[in-house]
Order: C-alpha cells, then structure tokens, then sequence
C-alpha cells in the first residue's frame, strides 16, 4: 500500500522566512514522490518530482525538496516565502505497482506582509 | 490545445439527474487519470485509462460512476442519479506515460443541490 501524510492543514509564514512543508510517505518499495501547487481556482502545478537519483530536488519558484528513505519524508522547503507563494501544497506518492498518483490531503500556505 | 481542458467548468444538476463531465488531454498523451478533490481533502484517484481501456477503475465509488474513453484521447466521466455527497471537484490529468508528468487541468466543479 502507499499513502502520504502532510503534517499541519494550514501552515504561515512571514515574507521573506523560511517555509517548511512537511511530507511522510508510506511505501513498501520505492517511491517516486512529487509535490503539486494549486493557486485559488487553478489546477494542480507539478512544482517537483524525486524518480531515482540526486535526493535533493530543485523545483520552479524556488521549492526544493529531499527525498530522506530512513526517515519516509520529502520535506518542501523555500528559504524565502513571497507573498505570491501563498496556495495550497499537496505531496503525493506513487510505488511500483500502482498506477494511480496518491495524494495527501494538502498544506494552505499563508505569507503574511 | 496547450493544455488540459475539462468543460464545463462549473455544473449544478438536481438530486437524481445524469451528468456528463469531459476531458480532453493533451495531444499525444496515453495516459488520462480522473480524480475527486472535496472541500478540504487531497485529489482522491478514480480512475486511470491507458489509450482506450480502463486499466484501472477501483477509485470510482460506486456504479452510478463510468468513464469512458472511446478514441483514445477525450473521456468523459458520466454520473447517473447523483446525489448530494457527489458534489466535488472532479479533477482530469494526462501524462505522456504512466510514470511521466502528469498535466492536470482546471477541473470541473460539480454541485448537486
């Protein structure tokens, strides 16, 4: 089985701190692990996705992500929160033999000016 | 077009009556997935069509729920007798492959009153 747990539904942060998305994963193997951005009355936006490889992975807007397998996290962090980051976060697993993109059930970022 | 498109993007219906929801995915895409989001829940998987054929339908819910996906590229996810607990965001991705990005579109609000 897979699942995702976002700690904190909501979560704020000033202008300019650090922001600080968590994510822990269940997987008996493996995983590809992705994190998604919805902005109000938008799609989901793939910000990052960790295949195989580098544990630490660059997104768009600044995001980074580290794929941790002792402790089953990927983290979403960005070291300077603007006010246009202000959306919602979800992380998502998907393992071998499932075909289906898991979902948790999502971070509400505040920036506050 | 450049994107995934669902129409409509809104639809209110009456308690009992038969909705029709379409997707069209980005051209070339093999992959479709439809997806429930409820208010203040993660994206939760309905089902996921590899061409034609369903390769996967154990998110829908019940059997008042089908998709279809004739061609290979537009599905349409159909709703018989609905009821007020199906009111949601149903959300269509495509992706290039299964295990390749997958594009979500705007999604189409379902409300049943």
């Amino acid at each position: 089985a897979q699942s995702v747990t976002q700690l904190g539904s909501h979560v704020s942060v000033s202008e300019g701190a650090l922001v600080l998305l968590r994510c822990n994963y269940s997987s008996s193997v493996p995983p590809y692990l992705f994190w998604y951005v919805q902005y109000p009355n938008q799609g989901l936006q793939l910000l990052l996705k960790y295949t195989t490889g580098a544990t630490l992975v660059k997104g768009i807007n600044g995001f980074e992500a580290e794929f941790k397998k002792s402790e089953t996290s990927f983290h979403l962090t960005k070291p300077s929160a603007h006010m246009s980051d202000a959306a919602e976060y979800f992380c998502a697993v998907l393992s071998g033999g499932y075909q289906k993109v898991t979902f948790g059930t999502g971070t509400k970022l505040q920036v506050i000016p | 077009g450049a994107g995934v498109s669902q129409t409509p993007s809104n639809k209110v219906t009456e308690k009992g009556k038969y909705v029709e929801l379409r997707c069209d995915p980005i051209s070339g895409h093999t992959a479709l997935y439809w997806y429930r989001q409820s208010l203040g829940q993660g994206p939760e998987f309905l089902i996921y069509f590899q061409g034609t054929g369903a390769a996967d339908d154990s998110g829908l819910p019940n059997d008042r729920f089908f998709a279809v996906r004739p061609e290979g590229s537009v599905s349409t996810l159909k709703i018989q007798r609905t009821e007020r607990g199906d009111s949601a965001v149903y959300l269509c991705a495509s992706s290039l492959t299964q295990r390749a990005e997958a594009f979500f579109g705007q999604g189409t609000r379902l409300t049943v009153v």
